[in-house]
């Protein structure tokens, strides 16, 4: 499983963006890049993900880089609701025992303020 | 209707019982998993299963046993509680045939505390 670095909080403010940084040197080249997230007492619940570009839903943004080595989360507008942690996973291709498995690290806990 | 469903969502249970934690799907999905999330918050996978065969046992005490009578039910039979096994527990769905890309549902987590 590829490692990834997350920083352990950010904060930020109620309608301004916010940006989620992952290091993840160690992903191979066909795992894709999923981000989660999981609001207080509840699930984890899917964000997005990509493979080699950009890419974007209503929920959000991710930019990843050209080495694949590291990816950004990008929320456009935080809102209060938006205040969960959120987990970076490089998650296999490959069957066997890495089927449709996610590996969470520690995430990063966003507080957004009103 | 919710997508990822388990009962309950509260267990309180006297060590060296045992009790099972019950989930179903309604996405058509193939694949479920059980993660246990500990008192630190950390998230592990504990099985999966893809059409009702066991994929992964991410060396969990054989206490627990998972069983899926059918692609829409993954159950978990824990034998003997102890108290470390007090943890939320969620179940999760997804299609294995789009492999890293499938994005995975999760349920509300069943809360167990061990006594």
């Amino acid at each position: 499983d590829a490692k990834t670095t997350q920083p352990n909080s950010m904060e930020s403010n109620e309608e301004e963006p916010v940006h989620l940084p992952c290091n993840h040197s160690t992903i191979s080249g066909t795992d894709y890049i999923h981000w989660y997230r999981q609001l207080p007492s509840q699930g984890p619940e899917y964000v997005i993900h990509g493979l080699t570009s950009n890419v974007n839903n209503r929920m959000a943004s991710l930019a990843i880089a050209e080495d694949r080595k590291s990816s950004t989360l990008i929320l456009h507008r935080a809102t209060l609701r938006d205040a969960a942690v959120y987990y970076c996973i490089p998650k296999s291709n490959a069957g066997g025992t890495s089927y449709g498995k996610l590996t969470f690290g520690q995430g990063t806990i966003l507080t957004v303020h009103p | 209707d919710t997508a990822v469903s388990q009962t309950p969502k509260y267990l309180v249970t006297q060590m060296g019982n045992d009790k099972s934690i019950k989930c179903e799907q309604n996405l058509g999905h193939d694949t479920m998993y059980w993660y246990k999330q500990d008192s630190k918050k950390f998230l592990k996978i504990m099985f999966s299963y893809n059409n009702k065969e066991l994929i992964i046992n991410e060396t969990v005490p054989n206490r627990f046993s998972p069983k899926s009578p059918d692609k829409a039910h993954l159950n978990l039979h824990i034998n003997s509680l102890e108290l470390g096994d007090s943890a939320v527990y969620f179940c999760a769905s997804s299609l294995g045939a789009t492999g890293g890309s499938a994005e995975a549902f999760f349920g509300q987590g069943t809360r167990l505390t061990v006594v």
